[in-house]
Parts: structure tokens; C-alpha cells; sequence
């Protein structure tokens, strides 16, 4: 089974600041991988799948990005709303989170 | 409005057995695979289980296979865990989320989720 690796697990960073978040993958696939943000008390929203397509209302400041079995969500300039916890996924597989916090 | 609410969840005694709901409403709930998944609080996210759009395929996590069953009613557009034998371990928030016409792929709509602890 696959295992996602994200990195770093804590990322601090103020607002305008450029967000890079890592997945890596413990072997390649050729079906999705998507990102998702939670924020405290919420569920998780889809962000970005396939591996860079944005779901339906998704800021274009939010991109993804993948090279072989590693795969990065980039937030080009974090808004205030941005910071939270984010999630990879792939097929029945999380990754462990990384979260964005301000500092 | 697309929409996934659950109900069902509580407190429960380790050994006991309890029944999670989620109708959906605003998409042509039999067109998609549905999904559980779980989060203890403070954690990261856990899939569980999925069903696709016919229940002629069924995936459970390891970790509740053989206790939970999954299962949809397209016609109420509701889907369900039933769960059994519950652990400590399995105290968790509860997530109903939509997949894709196939089994696996992204998960696009939660949600808010339905609490189970097991004290």
C-alpha cells in the first residue's frame, strides 16, 4: 500500500508570505492525487486533484505540482483564511498533514 | 445545494454496536462511489470504507474489517456504517464524503461529520 509522506509538519509563515507544502509518494501511480484544507472544527474541502487541477471556487493563488512520486501544493501569497491544516490523498491513503500556521 | 449531512453518532460501551447515517441531497447520488472517514480529534484523516455506486464493490480499512459494514439505499439517497464490536480506538468524528464514479479517487464533498466516542 502506498504510504504519503508530507513535509514539514508544521510550516510558520506570515500573510503574503509564499506557502510550499511536500507529499512524497512511497512508490509512483498514474491516478489522482489531491490536496484538501481543514481548519479547525470543519471538515476538509477539496483543493487541488489530478495533480494540479483546482476545485470549483478555489483561489488561483493555490497550485499543485508533481514530479515523479513527489507532489507540492504552493500557496503563492497566504491570506489570513489560508492558514489551517492540509491533507494529500491518494486513493485510500492520507498523508500525516502539514500545518500552516502563523508566525 | 450539494450537501452531506451525518447522524447517528453517540456515546457507546467498548463491545457495543451503533448505526451512522449521511443522506445526501444536490448530485445524482447514485452515480458515486460514497466513502467514510474518520479523525480523532487533534489527528490526521483515516479512511475507513467505500462503497461504489452499485455496492458491487466494497473496501475496508484493516483496522475494521470484519466489524464495520458499509451499505447505500440509492433510492433514499442515504449511505451507512454499521458498526460493531467498537473499540476504544475507534472514538473518532465521523465523515461521509462523495467520491467519484469509481471506487477510488478524490473525495470532493464532506460532510461535518457525526462524533462516536466509546467510553
Amino acid at each position: 500500500e502506498i504510504v504519503l509522506t508530507q513535509s514539514p509538519g508544521t510550516l510558520s509563515l506570515s500573510p503574503g508570505e509564499r506557502a510550499t507544502l511536500s507529499c512524497r509518494a512511497s512508490q509512483s501511480f498514474s491516478a489522482s492525487l489531491a490536496w484538501y484544507q481543514q481548519k479547525p472544527g470543519q471538515a476538509p474541502r477539496l483543493l487541488i486533484y489530478d495533480p494540479s487541477n483546482r476545485a470549483t471556487g478555489v483561489p488561483a493563488r493555490f497550485s499543485g505540482s508533481a514530479s515523479g512520486t513527489d507532489f507540492t501544493l504552493t500557496i503563492s501569497s497566504l491570506e489570513p483564511e489560508d492558514f489551517a491544516v492540509y491533507y494529500c490523498q491518494h486513493g485510500r491513503t492520507f498523508g500525516q498533514g502539514t500545518k500552516v500556521d502563523i508566525k | 445545494e450539494v450537501q452531506l449531512v451525518e447522524s447517528g453518532g453517540g456515546l457507546v460501551q467498548p463491545g457495543g454496536s451503533l448505526r451512522l447515517s449521511c443522506a445526501a441531497s444536490g448530485f445524482p447520488f447514485d452515480d458515486y462511489a460514497m466513502h467514510w472517514v474518520r479523525q480523532v480529534p487533534g489527528k490526521g484523516l483515516e479512511w475507513v470504507s467505500g462503497l461504489s455506486w452499485n455496492s458491487g464493490i466494497i473496501d475496508y480499512a484493516d483496522s475494521v474489517k470484519g466489524r464495520f459494514t458499509i451499505s447505500r439505499d440509492n433510492a433514499k439517497n442515504a449511505l451507512y456504517l454499521q458498526m460493531n464490536n467498537l473499540r476504544p480506538a475507534d472514538m473518532a468524528r465521523y465523515f461521509c464524503a462523495k467520491g467519484t464514479t469509481s471506487l477510488f479517487g478524490v473525495f470532493d464533498i464532506w460532510g461535518q461529520g457525526t462524533m462516536l466516542t466509546v467510553s
